[in-house]
């Protein structure tokens, strides 16, 4: 079985720019979460889909982030247009809903540098 | 609110050494709590986790146990390898399932 993969792995790009960020979930995972690390501090939650929906979006962190899941399946998270501090590393993660505490399986994460 | 704290790091153990990684946290209700572990160019793994208090975690030769006391899941093993090198992250959760991360804590073990 295939595991969460995340794309691009690394990108360096200008403040102003704009960058996408793609999340394939484990096949047949309903839920879908984004988090975020910046350089030396804790990693933190963004938002969390159910299949197409946004059931949580309260990690947001501004404006100029939006998540999409059209269709229910991966995922992109864009950024527009990126600062400085947006620098860090995404980590997209999966679960299957089982009613109690799930398992949540995180893929490798996308290494943003905003220069 | 909900927040973890850890250890801060980095930590280096010779190999076959005790490990400790301190962990605590903050949080209303009863929490679940995780320990991850990222290794070198992989993705964040589920390494144990407990879900009620008095509860012990246990994987791979780590164990963490949920002390409600001390609002405290420090994870522990008896003798690192070098192939534990990697770092580790304590986390939590409530009903939403989201987690709370602490900030991790890098250890290197060395032959």
């Amino acid at each position: 079985e295939a595991g969460v993969t995340q794309f691009p792995s690394h990108s360096v790009i200008e403040k102003g720019q704009t960058v996408t960020l793609r999340c394939d979930p484990i096949s047949g995972h309903d839920n879908l979460y984004w988090y975020r690390r910046v350089m030396g501090k804790e990693i933190k939650f963004l938002l969390h889909f159910v299949k197409e929906s946004k059931q949580d979006e309260s990690g947001m962190p501004n404006n100029r982030f939006l998540a999409e899941r059209t269709g229910g399946t991966y995922s992109t998270l864009k950024v527009q247009p990126a600062e400085l501090e947006d620098s860090g590393v995404y980590f997209c993660a999966s679960s299957q809903p089982t009613g109690k505490l799930e398992t949540q399986y995180f893929g490798p994460g996308t290494r943003l540098l905003v220069l | 609110g909900n927040s973890v704290t850890q250890m801060e790091g980095p930590v280096t153990l010779s190999e076959e050494a005790f490990l400790t990684i301190n962990c605590t946290y903050t949080a209303t209700g009863y929490p679940s709590l995780f320990w991850y572990v990222q290794y070198p160019g992989e993705g964040l793994q589920l390494l144990l986790k407990a879900t009620k208090a008095d509860d012990k975690g246990s994987n791979k030769g780590f164990e963490a146990t949920y002390r409600k006391e001390t609002t405290s899941f420090h994870l522990e093993k008896g003798s690192v390898q070098v192939s534990d090198s990697a770092v580790y992250f304590c986390a939590l959760s409530r009903r939403a399932n989201n987690l709370f991360f602490g900030t991790g804590t890098r250890l290197t073990v060395i032959p």
